[in-house]
């Protein structure tokens, strides 16, 4: 089975501070791997994805990750830190439903991320 | 604008009564689906459907229902018999089923609190 875990809860950085929080899988296969961000009350918006190729993906608003497979990893990563990145970030993985069929997402249980002035 | 919509944005429910959520889209996707976020246990899958007149049960069906009659709607009945039901729920969608994978696009949500 698919598994997802996302060891920190929270996570507080200074605005224009670095950022990395940490994603890792479990998959009995290539995994597709996927960050969403949520706002308060709001749904959850694409930041980037892995498919296969190159292990570091960029996205949306300067954000990337790395992929390692040794480490069953897929961290989240800012070099700069603004206060607008405040939310709650989710890890999810992607695979096939065996009964049943289609496709299936499994999320980690999210960080929630404060960003101090 | 192609998107996902969702309503009501809240809704209030008493003990015993059924409520349905809307969610609707003008995306063209196969592939839609129902979560339930819950605060610290990230988003749980309900039901999905990959065509019309289908669907599937995932990992915590129990106490709900849906139809899939028209492509672009996939509604979500909670009945009583789920015993905790606030929770906010979300739709999502997909462009393509079977074997060719893509990412899920996501509804604004609906806040759901039984009073």
């Amino acid at each position: 089975a698919q598994s997802v875990t996302q060891p920190d809860i929270h996570i507080t950085v200074s605005e224009g501070a670095s950022l990395e929080l940490r994603c890792n899988y479990s998959y009995g296969a290539t995994p597709y791997l996927f960050w969403y961000v949520q706002s308060p009350g709001q749904g959850l918006q694409l930041l980037l994805k892995y498919f296969s190729g190159d292990t570091l993906v960029q996205g949306i608003k300067g954000f990337e990750a790395e992929f390692k497979r040794s480490q069953s990893s897929f961290n989240l990563r800012k070099p700069s830190v603004h206060w607008s990145d405040a939310a709650e970030y989710f890890c999810a993985v992607g695979g096939y439903i065996l009964t049943g069929g289609g496709n299936k997402l499994t999320f980690g249980t999210g960080t929630q991320l404060k960003v101090e002035l | 604008d192609g998107g996902i919509t969702q309503s009501p944005k809240y809704l209030f429910r008493k003990e015993g009564q059924n409520v349905t959520l809307s969610c609707e889209q003008n995306l063209n996707h196969d592939a839609m689906y129902w979560y339930r976020q819950d605060p610290g246990q990230g988003l749980r899958l309900i039901y999905y459907s990959q065509i019309v007149n289908d669907f599937q049960k995932g990992d915590i069906a129990e106490g709900y229902s849906v139809s899939r009659e028209k492509k672009e709607s996939f509604p979500l009945t909670v009945t009583s018999a789920q015993k905790n039901p606030t929770a906010f729920y979300l739709c999502a969608s997909m462009p393509r089923r079977g074997s060719s994978y893509n990412e899920q696009f996501f509804g604004p949500g609906t806040r759901l609190t039984v009073l």
